[in-house]
């Protein structure tokens, strides 16, 4: 079974800074995806970042990028030149390769961001 | 194109009522998901359909919740006798058929169980 792990419920940043968001997950599968998705007030998850396990660059979009370490099994996200409109929940979520390719979420994190 | 839809928005009902949500996947989408969203939690997986047949309903919590797809299409997720620990977003995400897809999400269903 796969678990994701956010440890940080809250954090906040200043506008134009910079922030990072962890996460750590387990599974036992070699082949697997990580993501990272905003929930905004309107409910609706919309992916930010998403990196392949086998890839060993970390992925970019932006403002946004991740930090993977494998062996580490963590999975942190950056956000660079924050804005008010990155403020919303994030979630970490881990999907492995085949069978119904369900994703499984952390507990997500709170974010501020302030003027 | 139009993304993931749902209906209701929100949903009061009372305990031991039926309740149907709707979810309209974007078209074209072979796959289609259910998850449930607690309070201060993050999404927890229901069911998964990919085309009309559920091919993972290992997230269903019990016999009350049951979904059907039968055309490939719209999905509609049936919670019987309501209990007011079935308080939470419903989540329904689509993707294309096949791996490594994208699940689009839309905006979710409020059930509120008094």
């Amino acid at each position: 079974a796969q678990t994701v792990t956010q440890s940080q419920p809250e954090m906040s940043v200043q506008e134009a800074e910079t922030v990072t968001l962890s996460c750590t997950y387990d599974t036992s599968e070699s082949d697997y995806y990580l993501f990272w998705y905003k929930q905004p007030p309107s409910r609706q998850m919309i992916l930010v970042i998403r990196q392949e396990a086998y890839k060993q660059q970390n992925a970019t979009e932006n403002r946004f990028s991740v930090n993977f370490q494998k062996a580490a099994k963590s999975f942190s996200l950056k956000i660079s030149d924050s804005q008010l409109g990155d403020a919303a929940m994030y979630f970490c979520a881990c999907r492995t390769q085949g069978g119904s390719e369900k994703l499984v979420f952390g507990k997500g994190m709170k974010l501020t961001v302030n003027p | 194109g139009a993304g993931v839809s749902q209906t209701p928005s929100n949903k009061v009902t009372e305990k031991g009522k039926y309740v149907e949500l709707r979810c309209d996947p974007i078209s074209g989408h072979t796959a289609l998901y259910w998850y449930r969203q607690s309070l201060g939690q993050g999404p927890e997986f229901l069911i998964y359909f990919q085309g009309t047949g559920a091919a993972d309903d290992s997230g269903l919590p019990n016999d009350r919740f049951f979904a059907v797809r039968p055309e490939g299409s719209v999905s509609t997720l049936k919670i019987q006798r309501t209990e007011r620990g079935d308080s939470a977003v419903y989540l329904c995400a689509s993707s294309r058929m096949g791996l490594q897809e994208t699940q689009y999400f839309g905006p979710g269903t409020r059930l509120l169980v008094l």
